[in-house]
């Protein structure tokens, strides 16, 4: 069965350093998205991609944050500047074009900031 | 806005045991419900879903039933085996063309020969 892969695993980087977290989607996937779960705390959704614009994002997608899909295949993440606070797994997501239709997760990027 | 809330664990179970993780949820419309799981170092899989009230999602022996009066999504499984040590998550999105979950946040099972 097909399925979303990510990249790397784990990413320790410092703080104030740019990191960019790597997702190859589902080849007939045309939504696109990132969540990110904070140890011990919720699955938060940070953003959907669709058509190489952004769809929708939360609060916590600020302008640190952007995404981008340079090529018919990666979906990435990028973070500019990060901060501790921005420790957690991240998870890329895929689905196809229609309503109802399930997400299907990547294994996730434990990101560390130190 | 939406939310979801589950029972929080660890829930310990020894093997054969009737499971039932909780979930309510909250939604300005008419959401489609879901049970994920996460099985150690992997990422979040589909277990289930419902699109409609009265609806029941089932699969792998686990079932949930879409409550709309009582806005409730409950997992149940008649008997856990050690293969189900996993953490479950109970989500919602209010559908279109694309899919903004709502997670709950967790609920780890561990079920112990």
């Amino acid at each position: 069965e097909p399925e979303v892969t990510q990249t790397p695993s784990h990413q320790v980087t410092q703080m104030g350093q740019e990191v960019i977290l790597r997702c190859v989607p589902i080849s007939n996937h045309l939504y696109f998205y990132w969540y990110r779960q904070i140890l011990g705390q919720k699955v938060e959704f940070l953003v959907s991609f669709y058509n190489n614009e952004i769809s929708e994002k939360s609060e916590i997608f600020d302008d640190q944050f952007s995404v981008e899909r340079p090529d018919g295949s990666n979906f990435t993440l990028k973070i500019r500047s990060t901060k501790l606070e921005d420790s957690a797994m991240y998870f890329c997501a895929s689905s196809v074009q229609y309503s109802n239709s399930p997400l299907h997760f990547g294994n996730g990027t434990r990101l560390t900031v130190t | 806005g939406n939310s979801v809330t589950q029972m929080e664990g660890p829930v310990t179970l020894s093997e054969e045991a009737f499971l039932t993780i909780n979930c309510t949820y909250t939604a300005t419309g008419y959401p489609s419900l879901f049970w994920y799981v996460q099985y150690p170092g992997e990422g979040l899989q589909l277990l289930l879903k419902a699109t409609k009230a009265d609806d029941k999602g089932s699969n792998k022996g686990f079932e949930a039933t879409y409550r709309k009066e009582t806005t409730s999504f409950h997992l149940e499984k008649g008997s856990v085996q050690v293969s189900d040590s996993a953490v479950y998550f109970c989500a919602l999105s209010e559908g279109g063309g694309y899919q903004k979950v709502t997670f709950g946040i967790g609920t780890k099972l561990q079920v112990i020969p």
